[in-house]
């Protein structure tokens, strides 16, 4: 068990909402990756964050916002949802010293309508 | 385009035999490739990871074999067992990034 936590796990909104889905990450691990999952496809990178600070950015426009807190949990915020954002979002973190290994979560499961 | 490129898509096996997952990548600036298994209603755990100077690695059943020149890594799951069975990704992180470029998957199913 990694330790890594997401809320909600099931999530269901329209198009042109807002969404903010949320990731404690395991105890010490400073650094979280943010990615999203399509149905069938493999996870993309969205954003990670270290030390409260954006540390990295896919290809993914600005309504994919997020925040990381002192206790190095964090949020991901997306505005003015499409329909293409329905997908699983993973949150992973890191330890320090040893960012290659990302421990993720089970994921948040979004479905826009 | 940094791209990751897995195959196959499925792939059925026999309790006992060896299940070989296969990745290719373009971009030569990639300097670590971790597999990671994933189940249903869970995130990816991750198996094994390789570097680009080490050709070969095992961890119990679990071997990468990675080929620099060819830019092509695969995943061998030796003595395949039906606890096995589940979507299998290949990753590639680009150098001087913590972010990783992942496959499309291989989804696994092992009969007992």
């Amino acid at each position: 068990e990694t330790g890594v936590t997401q809320s909600p796990t099931h999530l269901i909104k329209t198009r042109g909402q807002q969404v903010t889905l949320r990731c404690s990450s395991q105890s010490g691990h400073n650094t979280v990756s943010w990615y999203q999952q399509a149905l069938g496809q493999g996870p993309q990178f969205i954003f990670q964050y270290y030390r409260e600070e954006e540390n990295g950015r896919g290809n993914f426009p600005p309504r994919f916002s997020g925040l990381q807190f002192p206790n190095y949990s964090s949020e991901l915020n997306v505005n003015a949802l499409e329909l293409d954002d329905s997908a699983l979002y993973l949150c992973a973190s890191s330890v320090t010293g040893n960012k290659e290994t990302q421990y993720f979560g089970p994921g948040t499961r979004l479905l826009v309508l | 385009q940094q791209q990751v490129k897995q195959s196959p898509q499925s792939l059925i096996v026999q309790k006992g035999g060896i299940s070989i997952i296969n990745c290719a990548y373009e971009n030569t600036a990639f300097d670590y490739f971790p597999w990671y298994q994933q189940f249903p209603g869970k995130g990816p755990a991750l198996l094994i990871a390789i570097r680009p100077d080490v050709s070969e690695k095992k961890e119990g059943r679990f071997t990468i074999s990675f080929n620099k020149s060819a830019k092509q890594f695969s995943l061998h799951i030796m003595d395949s067992q039906p606890g096995d069975s589940a979507t299998y990704f290949c990753a590639a992180r680009p150098s001087g990034t913590y972010k990783y470029i992942f496959g499309t998957g291989t989804r696994l199913k092992v009969l007992a």
